[in-house]
């Protein structure tokens, strides 16, 4: 159980191009899906905190209008990369949060690799 | 704030070495602990996991003890094998933050044959 998964695996576009990419929740109910970008050999940066039905909470330093996040259902959370560029190449990871779970535990996704050429 | 310090990596062992990874955190309340492990290409897996003081948490022959008294949570396995190499995040989460999770800085390991 809890598992979470991610479409595409990977995408590669132009630049000024948007992408969105999906994470759902399969076998559970998501009270909180989390969005992270990671770097090559580094770890996992925060990029917002999406709830379902509100509006997402952006980390300090992440537009905000560049990556849209939207939260239809709780099991359905999506990251729009607009007007991508080649400094939005990265790794993007979601996760959730189990409703009613006491340790907070958060199951990942399995990443989109996102190329902006 | 909350924090995560891992050792520095990268680690490098052979084949059935013991393995320990140091972790401290420092946090406002009581926080979870978690360890998550990361395979090339992959996202992460939950290792392992303790919700309070004193609990050990433990998988695939990996350990770790939550340790209060020195807010450590090193994770430990007492003999490595190849599929093992990966890198190894260290995290806290605490109720007060929405199950907002604190992450290590990650440490690669590698083991030989």
């Amino acid at each position: 159980g809890a598992v979470v998964s991610q479409h595409p695996s990977w995408v590669i576009c132009k630049s000024g191009t948007s992408v969105k990419i999906e994470c759902r929740s399969l076998d559970f109910q998501a009270t909180t899906m989390f969005w992270y970008r990671q770097f090559p050999k580094q770890s996992l940066m925060l990029m917002a905190t999406s709830n379902e039905g509100s509006k997402a909470t952006y980390e300090q330093g992440v537009e905000k209008d560049k990556f849209l996040i939207n939260h239809a259902s709780l099991t359905l959370s999506t990251l729009t990369v607009t007007s991508a560029h080649p400094e939005d190449s990265s790794f993007y990871i979601c996760s959730a949060s189990v409703l009613g779970r006491v340790s907070n535990e958060q199951f990942f996704g399995p990443g989109t690799r996102l190329t902006v050429l | 704030g909350d924090s995560v310090t891992q050792m520095e990596g990268p680690v490098t062992l052979s084949e059935e070495a013991f393995l320990t990874i140091n972790c401290t955190y420092t946090a406002t309340g009581y926080p979870s602990l978690f360890w998550y492990v990361q395979y090339p290409g992959e996202g992460l897996q939950l290792l392992l996991k303790a919700t309070k003081a004193d609990d050990k948490g433990s998988n695939k022959g990996f350990e770790a003890t939550y340790r209060k008294e020195t807010t450590s949570f090193h994770l430990e396995k007492g003999s490595v094998q190849v599929s093992d190499s990966a890198v190894y995040f260290c995290a806290l989460s605490e109720v007060t933050s929405g199950s907002r999770l604190t992450f290590g800085e990650g440490t690669q390991l590698t083991v030989n044959p």
